[in-house]
């Protein structure tokens, strides 16, 4: 079945230091790719989505690239803040049933030191 | 605007009592989703309501858990004879209904179940 692996954090990183969080995924269709944030304390949001192969999607600074090639949908940012501590979560949506079941890899923890 | 409503925010309940958990979905959004949050699982989806139907049960892990969505609205997720691994953040979106798999999910704050 479908599947997204993520790397395992913590991920340490000090203030304005560069951002990456692996996320490959297996579908045997054309998924949706979503990264998802927890912030401490809150519900989970959408981050950036991306649709097709070749897709970019981007907010806050953060960016991610549908590689149908690699099968990937990596997560960075230039120069991550503070505030962006929370937990990151790579996600998938295969529409093959009609509807938009996500599959979410484990989840990675960034923790942003000043 | 409103966002996903979720009740009670915490729930701490005996071995074995039942518990209802409550969702209210932001208005419009035809499809409904519950997903479960635990240490050692992840996240994970537990059913789909598109509507007051749920084509998709395929996640609810036993038959102690059962939901039901009225109105087209808000969803209930009954958890019978509660053990301690049900102890989760019980999580729930909605979306509208779009082709390809475009339209995202919006999440509650989720309620954080908690069996002693």
């Amino acid at each position: 079945g479908d599947s997204v692996t993520q790397m395992e954090g913590p991920v340490t990183l000090s203030e304005e230091a560069f951002l990456t969080i692996n996320c490959t995924y297996t579908a045997t269709g054309y998924p949706s790719l979503f990264w998802y944030v927890q912030y401490p304390g809150e519900g989970l949001q959408l981050l950036l989505k991306a649709t097709k192969a070749d897709d970019k999607g981007s907010n806050k600074g953060f960016e991610a690239t549908y590689r149908k090639e690699t099968t990937s949908f990596h997560l960075e940012k230039g120069s991550v803040q503070v505030s962006d501590s929370a937990v990151y979560f790579c996600a998938l949506s295969d529409f093959s049933g009609g509807y938009n079941k996500l599959i979410f890899g484990a989840g990675t923890r960034l923790a942003v030191h000043p | 605007g409103a966002g996903v409503s979720q009740s009670p925010s915490n729930k701490v309940t005996e071995k074995g009592k039942d518990v209802e958990l409550r969702c209210d979905p932001i208005s419009g959004h035809t499809a409904l989703y519950w997903y479960r949050q635990s240490l050692g699982q992840g996240l994970e989806f537990l059913i789909y309501f598109q509507g007051n139907s749920a084509p998709d049960k395929s996640g609810l892990p036993s038959d102690r858990f059962s939901a039901e969505r009225t109105g087209g609205s808000v969803s209930t997720l009954t958890i019978q004879r509660t053990q301690q691994e049900d102890s989760a953040v019980y999580l729930c979106a909605s979306s509208l209904v779009g082709q390809g798999g475009n339209q995202p999910q919006h999440f509650g704050d989720g309620t954080r179940l908690s069996i002693l």
